[in-house]
């Protein structure tokens, strides 16, 4: 069974500085998402990574993937309250459509 | 941008009573899919859905649950007697074919909130 897990769960941080969230799981997997969830909102696709060594840009955030290492990392650059929110990273499995989520990160940013 | 359409957005309904939600994928798509979210968890896979039959489904989806696609636009999501743990979000997903691009399309509906009394 496809396991996902993210650290840390909450991250509080003020506004200018930088941080990673973590995400790892536990077997090979062929596409690893970045979502992005407001309050009592959908989720919004934020990045999709294929291939080792993959990275993606978007902004002050970049998502990288490290297939061999099966790890994940979304990092935050200069953090602006906008970027408050729910982030999970999610997983599909060779040959199989559904994705798997990791616990999510809550991140604030504070002022 | 295309978008996934889901209706209602907030149900209220008693517990034992049968509960329809509804979801229009974008129109080239070819799977679909059910997820839902307890408040303050994580999204957990429900169900998918291609070529008019489910492909897979979890632990969660039990015979209380059903899915079908009546019409060629509309994906719904039947719950038969609610319990009140049924309370949750529930995300409609849809995506294209199956390949090795960023073009793959897995988007999600905006939910429906299920409150379950």
């Amino acid at each position: 069974e496809l396991k996902v897990e993210q650290n840390p769960l909450f991250l509080s941080m003020q506004e200018g500085k930088n941080y990673t969230i973590y995400c790892n799981y536990s077997t090979t997997s062929d596409r690893l998402y970045w979502y992005r969830q407001d309050p009592g909102k959908s989720l919004e696709s934020l990045f999709v990574l294929l291939s080792n060594g993959a990275v993606k840009q978007e902004g002050r955030l970049m998502a990288s993937l490290d297939t061999k290492a099966r790890l994940s990392t979304l990092h935050i650059t200069a953090a602006v309250h906008d970027l408050s929110a729910t982030y999970f990273c999610a997983v599909s499995d060779f040959g199989n459509e559904k994705l798997t989520f990791g616990t999510g990160t809550r991140l604030t940013i504070i002022p | 941008e295309p978008e996934v359409t889901q209706t209602p957005s907030h149900q209220v309904t008693q517990m034992g009573q049968e509960v329809i939600l509804r979801c229009v994928p974008i129109s080239n798509h070819l799977y679909f899919y059910w997820y839902r979210q307890i408040l303050g968890q994580k999204v957990e896979f429900l169900v998918s859905f291609y070529n008019n039959e489910i492909s897979e489904k979890s632990e969660i989806f039990d015979d209380q649950f059903s899915v079908e696609r009546p019409d060629g636009s509309n994906f719904t999501l039947k719950i038969r007697s609610t319990k009140l743990e049924d309370s949750a979000m529930y995300f409609c997903a849809s995506s294209a074919a199956r390949h090795f691009s960023d073009d793959y399309g897995y988007t999600f509906g905006s939910g429906t909130r299920l409150t379950v009394v």
